[in-house]
């Protein structure tokens, strides 16, 4: 079964870093790219970026680009997605999920989803 | 980039038929078959039920299925079941070479 297990929720405050993971199993983890998409309290889904894990070839969404830092470790399968300064308006869900379908170096579905990770940053 | 509109919500009674409508531009939805269609239970992880407009995933019921006419692209839910209950969301690929998500559709089953 394919499978992308989250790091926990986290609570941190301004100004702190911070690095979540997503760790996949049930499939080669080199050969899929990997994505996160945020989703803000009450809101809805917002691509931020994509990381293929073979060659830690990197695309952001021109949103998130210069905002986070996506990377992996293909040693361990695992992705990550960090923060090097937070602000209370990155609290959210981040999920991690696995690219389907790509064109032009964009992805156009997602399957399957990691379960999520709470960012609450908060003074 | 805007959002892909979505209806706020909408309703039906078990066993009926229900259409939520995905409406973008020629620049989106209308210029690409690249819309997908994911369910999102509350407090759960969204999970992919169309992918390239009409294509259902395994293990997706036949009752979900997927079309698009000019700009607008359609989930519709036959048969529907209390467990159909969920948000809904599609996206597209775009021109300006990125992804862009709909507002998220509320259905609630009578």
């Amino acid at each position: 079964e394919v499978q992308l297990v989250q790091s926990g929720a986290e609570v941190k405050k301004p100004g702190e870093s911070l690095k979540i993971s997503c760790k996949g199993s049930g499939y080669t983890f080199t050969s899929y790219w990997i994505g996160w998409v945020r989703q803000m309290p009450g809101k809805g889904l917002e691509w931020m970026g994509i990381i293929y894990p073979g060659d830690s070839d990197t695309r952001y969404s021109p949103s998130f680009q210069g905002q986070v830092t996506i990377s992996a470790d293909k040693s361990i399968s695992t992705a990550y997605l960090q923060w090097s300064s937070l602000k209370a308006s990155d609290t959210a869900m981040y999920y991690c999920a696995r690219v389907g379908g790509m064109v032009r170096g964009v992805p156009h579905w997602f399957d399957p989803w990691g379960q999520g990770t709470l960012v609450t940053v908060s003074s | 980039q805007s959002a892909l509109t979505q209806p706020a919500s909408v309703s039906g009674s078990p066993g009926q038929s229900i259409t939520i409508s995905c409406t973008g531009t020629s620049s989106d939805v209308g210029g690409y078959n690249y819309v997908s269609w994911y369910q999102q239970h509350p407090g759960k992880a969204p999970k992919l039920m169309i992918y390239d407009v009409t294509n259902r995933p395994s293990g997706v019921s036949n009752r979900f299925s997927g079309s698009k006419s000019g700009n607008t692209a359609s989930l519709t839910i036959s048969g529907l079941q209390a467990e159909d209950e969920a948000d809904y969301y599609c996206s597209s690929y775009t021109s300006s070479s990125t992804l862009v998500f709909g507002g998220g559709t509320k259905l609630t089953v009578l």
